[in-house]
């Protein structure tokens, strides 16, 4: 079955960099996008940014513009987020998920199957 | 584009239907919409997309209706599991947004 699997809670210092990985399972690694999300305490879900997993350059969204990085691992199946110049605001649970498009032809996608989630606590 | 959901908690007894509303700011007009389920401490899970179609094993108790910029998720014969945290997410132009959510409580 479709697994993603991301690593384990952090805890980190303010203007400190985070890394947390999500491995995939279960299906087709390269004829997927994976995306990242986040959910702050007690906050709604905000999309953080996507990345091809066959290949092309990740895409993120302009409040992440300049300190988030994702990366894949072809050879694991394994996507990484890297968030750097952390502040008490990253504090959330970070999710990726695998994007199904909408459409042929468009990048436009919901989101099928989540990881479990992990926990990012930002605290002097 | 800005999600309003409401109500922000519903309290609904077992086997009745609940009725949770998602409005737009703008237009979707391809209706890329989709609802999901969150219990706490749990991932997100995908009940609905394109505003009416129902994900995998989703129980038919689940239905979603509408276009444009009003959409709903009705929740028929209401179980006591259904209690969750049910998200609205519009993937139809970027960047993708979330509603608050809905809280629903089954008493």
């Amino acid at each position: 079955q479709v697994e993603l699997v991301q690593s384990g809670a952090e805890v980190k210092r303010p203007g400190a960099s985070v890394t947390v990985s999500c491995k995939s399972s279960g299906f087709t690694f390269t004829a997927y996008y994976v995306h990242w999300l986040r959910q702050a305490p007690g906050q709604g879900l905000q999309w953080m940014g996507r990345i091809q997993s066959y290949g092309g350059g990740p895409h993120y969204a302009q409040e992440f513009q300049g300190r988030l990085n994702l990366t894949r691992d072809l050879s694991t199946t394994t996507v990484y987020m890297e968030l750097t110049g952390l502040t008490s605001d990253d504090t959330a649970v970070y999710f990726c998920a695998r994007g199904r498009v909408a459409a042929a032809g468009t990048i436009r996608s919901y989101f099928d199957n989540w990881g479990q989630g992990t926990r990012v606590t930002v605290s002097a | 584009i800005v999600l309003t959901q409401s109500p922000g908690t519903l309290s609904v007894s077992p086997g009745e239907t609940a009725t949770l509303s998602c409005r737009a700011s703008q237009r979707l007009n391809l209706n890329y919409l989709a609802w999901y389920q969150q219990k706490p401490g749990q991932a997100p899970k995908l009940l609905i997309y394109s505003a009416s179609r129902r994900a995998t094993g989703v129980p038919d108790r689940f239905s979603g209706t509408g276009s444009g910029t009003d959409f709903t998720l009705s929740i028929s014969t209401l179980e006591p599991e259904d209690s969750a945290i049910y998200f609205c997410h519009q993937y139809n132009d970027a960047p993708d947004t979330f509603g608050q959510g809905t809280r629903l409580d089954i008493k």
